[in-house]
């Protein structure tokens, strides 16, 4: 079975605080995806990697930065962070063979 | 601008009856369309997908249809259970930009019993 975990459930950082959101995954796949998820906008793609040191924005990247230096582990950075961030974020992995994308269970940061 | 609109945002139904939710997409290039459940506390899992060579999948209770030429693809969730209820979303991906998904807003379903 394919394991996503992400390090924290529930996370509370101030307005300009540097936040680390990390991701870990256990099948050996080539591409991870961070996405935010709010209300009535469904899961918004903010930044993707396939390989290691290698990432590429996706659809809202402002704001936010990412690390891959293990293959299996991607960092979402948020470099100061602001009451707008305040979301669920979700990991995501894939393999480079099939299309399935498999979930982390979300991290929910609030920023104060 | 959201490339993949599903609607409606919540659904009501009764155990036993059909749930239908909807999604219209604008990209043309677009080529694989899964819908994912999402259960409250867990990550999105994939339910069931479609290629737009084909009108119509099914996998036991659930069902994609879909129309190439009107853009747009459904999901009909037959006989639903309390244990559908949960939040569904569809999404669409092009093979040749990498396979990123483009999610719809997602459909919280209750399925009264």
């Amino acid at each position: 079975d394919v394991k996503v975990t992400q390090s924290s459930r529930y996370l509370v950082k101030r307005t300009g605080e540097k936040v680390f959101l990390e991701c870990v995954q256990d099948m050996d796949h080539e591409n991870m995806f961070w996405y935010r998820q709010d209300p009535g906008l469904g899961l918004r793609l903010i930044y993707f990697s396939y390989d290691v040191k290698m990432k590429e924005k996706g659809d809202i990247p402002e704001g936010y930065s990412v690390s891959r230096e293990k293959k299996e582990r991607f960092s979402l950075i948020l470099e100061s962070a602001s009451t707008n961030q305040t979301s669920m974020y979700l990991c995501a992995s894939r393999s480079g063979t099939h299309l399935e994308q498999y979930f982390g269970p979300g991290t929910r940061l609030t920023v104060t | 601008q959201q490339q993949v609109k599903q609607s409606p945002q919540s659904l009501i139904v009764q155990k036993g009856g059909i749930s239908i939710i909807n999604c219209a997409y604008e990209n043309t290039a677009f080529d694989y369309f899964p819908w994912y459940q999402q259960f409250p506390g867990k990550g999105p899992a994939l339910l069931i997908a479609i290629r737009p060579d084909v009108s119509e999948k099914k996998e036991g209770r659930f069902t994609i249809s879909f129309n190439k030429s009107a853009k747009q693809f459904s999901l009909h969730i037959m006989d639903s259970q309390p244990g559908d209820s949960a939040t569904y979303f569809c999404a669409a991906s092009r093979e040749a930009a990498g396979n990123k998904l483009t999610f719809g807003g997602g459909t919280r379903v209750l399925v009264k019993p």
